[in-house]
């Protein structure tokens, strides 16, 4: 299995609380993204990284933040958690080296906002 | 229009069927793609890539139709065990990558 770990893997926490989830990989893998995914919408991009210190903003990015500052660790931060943020938050890595490499996947991070 | 589109089922079918899922995308420039399992509660994974000439790997075949723009993929001898989501996955330049939202299989004993 790619290394990617996520932490934490589960998070309950109050409306309001800032919150962050980070990736860490061992592949030395070029670009990270973070993925949520929600029943009836399957995963959906919020921001992905092509390199330190570069990111960019993905379909559902609002009320998110990110930062990248080594190649391993990609942070995700929920500055004013809502509970429309509760869902199941997904890293995923690839190598872009050329055409045809896929993603792979973290384990996931179970958020509840009450 | 969304990027990538496919039949949410849910497919219930018997141990030894055979079961083809299709998807199809929006962009002509998609350059990549691939299939994706997902477990229950569980993170996706790579089941395969799917190459313009068709590709086999045991009971998994894939095939893409670029004209058509649409990829399939076909299960033989079903498993209990194949039961599962799958998702159909588009990749274009600069590594953006395009999910279905999954289609179930259940595999009935």
């Amino acid at each position: 299995d790619a290394g990617i770990t996520q932490s934490p893997r589960h998070k309950v926490t109050e409306t309001g609380t800032p919150v962050t989830l980070r990736c860490h990989q061992t592949e030395n893998h070029r670009y990270m993204y973070w993925y949520r995914q929600d029943p009836g919408h399957g995963l959906r991009l919020i921001h992905y990284s092509y390199g330190v210190k570069d990111t960019d903003k993905g379909e559902v990015s609002d009320g998110y933040s990110v930062s990248r500052s080594k190649t391993e660790d990609f942070l995700l931060t929920l500055e004013s958690a809502t509970s429309s943020q509760t869902s199941v938050y997904f890293c995923a890595i690839s190598d872009g080296t050329g055409p045809n490499q896929p993603q792979h996947f973290g384990d996931g991070t179970r958020l509840s906002i009450l | 229009r969304k990027e990538v589109e496919q039949d949410p089922g849910p497919f219930n079918v018997p141990e030894g069927a055979t079961v083809a899922f299709n998807c199809t995308y929006s962009n002509s420039a998609s350059q990549s793609f691939f299939w994706y399992r997902q477990d229950c509660r569980k993170e996706p994974k790579l089941l395969m890539s799917v190459y313009s000439s068709g590709n086999e790997d045991g009971r998994f075949t894939a095939q893409l139709n670029r004209a058509s723009q649409y990829i399939s993929l076909l299960i033989r001898d079903s498993k209990l065990s194949d039961s599962a989501t799958y998702l159909c996955v588009v990749a274009r330049t600069g590594n953006q990558f395009y999910f279905g939202t999954g289609t179930s299989l259940t595999v009935i004993p």
